[in-house]
């Protein structure tokens, strides 16, 4: 079955360390996102890639990175530069030929320990 | 002011109540219009597609204003597993992004 894979579901992290979320998809959709949700908020855009090797800064980029080597694959950074990185971050795909909105990942819910 | 605004809520209504949800967004160029669903910390999942005729699948109905800017869900014969947050979201189509709401949250009681 095609889908949206996120891993790992949770992920603790040390003041000061870098970590990475993993985002996979096998639906062969163009665009690929990364966002945001702090409890009882909707959802931020942080970045977003439409392309392979092309991605752009969301509304709250600042203390994260992303990279988009492949079609398949938009992994998110969270750096030592994000000062409140606790949070649910959501990954989503979309085929932009049909613009059905998006496909959502599981999630990953970070917490700074 | 926000480009997609929803009432918070929380809706707490009785198992068999009719329910709606309003919503109102801010770019009058907006093509596409959805309503998702999230679950107590889960993913978003899309729950129908609003057109501008109006459209029915099951017990929800929605319906898009295009003059008024407003999108609005209908749930008739609410059901226990219809608790929930409801997230209103637009597509501006020209920069291919979604802009969601802040999500109603929906509590049907027995």
């Amino acid at each position: 079955d095609g889908g949206i894979t996120q891993s790992p579901k949770y992920l603790f992290r040390k003041e000061g360390q870098n970590v990475t979320l993993s985002c996979e998809q096998n639906l062969n959709h163009d665009a690929m996102y990364w966002y945001r949700q702090d409890p009882g908020q909707g959802l931020r855009l942080i970045y977003y890639s439409q392309i392979v090797n092309d991605f752009q800064k969301g509304d709250i980029a600042e203390g994260y990175s992303v990279s988009r080597e492949k079609k398949e694959s938009f992994p998110l950074t969270v750096t030592s530069a994000q000062k409140n990185p606790t949070a649910f971050y959501l990954c989503a795909s979309e085929d932009q030929i049909t613009i059905y909105g998006y496909t959502f990942g599981s999630g990953t819910r970070l917490t700074v320990v | 002011r926000k480009e997609v605004e929803q009432d918070p809520g929380p809706f707490n209504v009785p198992e068999g109540a009719t329910v709606a949800f309003n919503c109102t967004y801010s770019n009058s160029a907006s093509q596409s219009f959805f309503w998702y669903r999230q679950d107590c910390r889960k993913e978003p999942k899309l729950l129908m597609s609003v057109y501008s005729s109006g459209n029915e699948d099951g017990r929800f109905t929605a319906q898009l204003n295009r003059a008024s800017q407003y999108i609005s869900l209908l749930i008739r014969d609410s059901k226990l597993s219809d608790s929930a947050t409801y997230l209103c979201v637009v597509n501006d189509n020209a920069g291919n992004m979604l802009t969601f709401g802040g999500g109603t949250r929906l509590m049907v009681k027995p």
